[in-house]
C-alpha cells in the first residue's frame, strides 16, 4: 500500500506571494492533519480533515487555510507569505480522527525570502 | 488545553546499552491516547509504540518500551539494546477525545546512539 506523499517537496517563494501543499493520504484514510514543523517551535498542529469537514484547527492566522477532497487528498494554503513560514510542512493520514497511528508525509520544505 | 513536555532536547547512548526518555502531559481527560514517534535524519516520522489510556498494561515493541504512570501524568520510553538505525529525534505526542486538536506533540528529543 503506498505511503502519504506530499507535492512539492521543495519550495521557495518570496513574502507576500502565496503557496498551495498537497497531500494524498494513504487509501482509505479518511483524516488528514497538517502540521508546521520548525527547529524553535517544535511540531504545531494547523487543522485536520475527515470526509471533506475541517474538524479542528490550531492557533495559527486565516493566511493560513486548507480543504480537502472527496477522495481524501487534502491541500493547503498560505497567502501572503511571511518570513516566518518558512518550515517543513507535514501531512499525516489516519482511519479515525482520534487514537489511530498517523502516518505522515516526508513533508513539503518550504522557504520564504 | 493539552500540552506535552520533554525536558531532555539531547540524549546519548552507547550501542547496545539502554536509554529512557522523558514524557511529561497535562489533561483533564480521563480516557486519551499517547505516542511515540520516530524522526530519522532527513526521514519520515514513524511510529515506535501507542498507549491506550484505559490500559494498564504497559506497551511494547520489541527492543522498545513504556512506562506509563497515569497519576502522575508520566509516558517514557525506554529503549533497550540500542542501535545505530535509533539515531533520531523523538516525539512524544498526546490524543485526546475533545475538539481542542489532532495530536499534542512534544518539543523532541534528540537521540544519539554512538557506536
Amino acid at each position: 500500500k503506498a505511503g502519504v506523499t506530499q507535492t512539492p517537496r521543495y519550495l521557495i517563494k518570496t513574502r507576500g506571494q502565496q503557496v498551495t501543499l498537497s497531500c494524498s493520504p494513504i487509501s482509505g484514510h479518511r483524516s488528514v492533519s497538517w502540521y508546521q514543523q520548525t527547529p524553535g517551535q517544535g511540531l504545531q498542529f494547523l487543522f485536520e480533515y475527515f470526509s471533506e469537514t475541517q474538524r479542528n484547527k490550531g492557533n495559527f492566522p486565516g493566511r493560513f487555510s486548507g480543504r480537502q477532497f472527496s477522495n481524501s487528498r487534502s491541500e493547503m494554503n498560505v497567502s501572503t507569505l511571511e518570513l516566518g513560514d518558512s518550515a517543513l510542512y507535514l501531512c499525516a493520514s489516519s482511519w479515525r480522527t482520534s487514537g489511530d497511528e498517523q502516518f505522515f508525509g516526508p513533508g513539503t520544505r518550504l522557504t520564504v525570502l | 488545553a493539552q500540552t506535552v513536555t520533554q525536558s531532555q532536547p539531547e540524549m546519548s547512548v552507547q550501542e547496545a546499552e539502554t536509554v529512557t526518555l522523558s514524557c511529561t502531559y497535562d489533561t483533564s481527560e480521563s480516557n486519551y491516547y499517547l505516542f511515540w514517534y520516530k524522526q530519522p535524519p532527513s526521514r519520515q516520522m514513524i511510529l515506535v509504540i501507542r498507549q491506550e489510556a484505559y490500559k494498564q498494561q504497559n506497551a511494547t515493541e520489541n527492543r522498545f518500551s513504556v512506562n506509563f504512570q497515569k497519576a502522575a501524568k508520566s509516558f517514557s520510553l525506554k529503549i533497550s539494546d540500542s542501535q545505530l538505525g535509533d539515531t533520531a529525534m523523538y516525539f512524544c505526542a498526546f490524543d485526546g477525545n475533545t475538539n481542542a486538536g489532532k495530536s499534542t506533540f512534544g518539543d523532541g528529543t534528540t537521540l544519539t546512539v554512538k557506536p
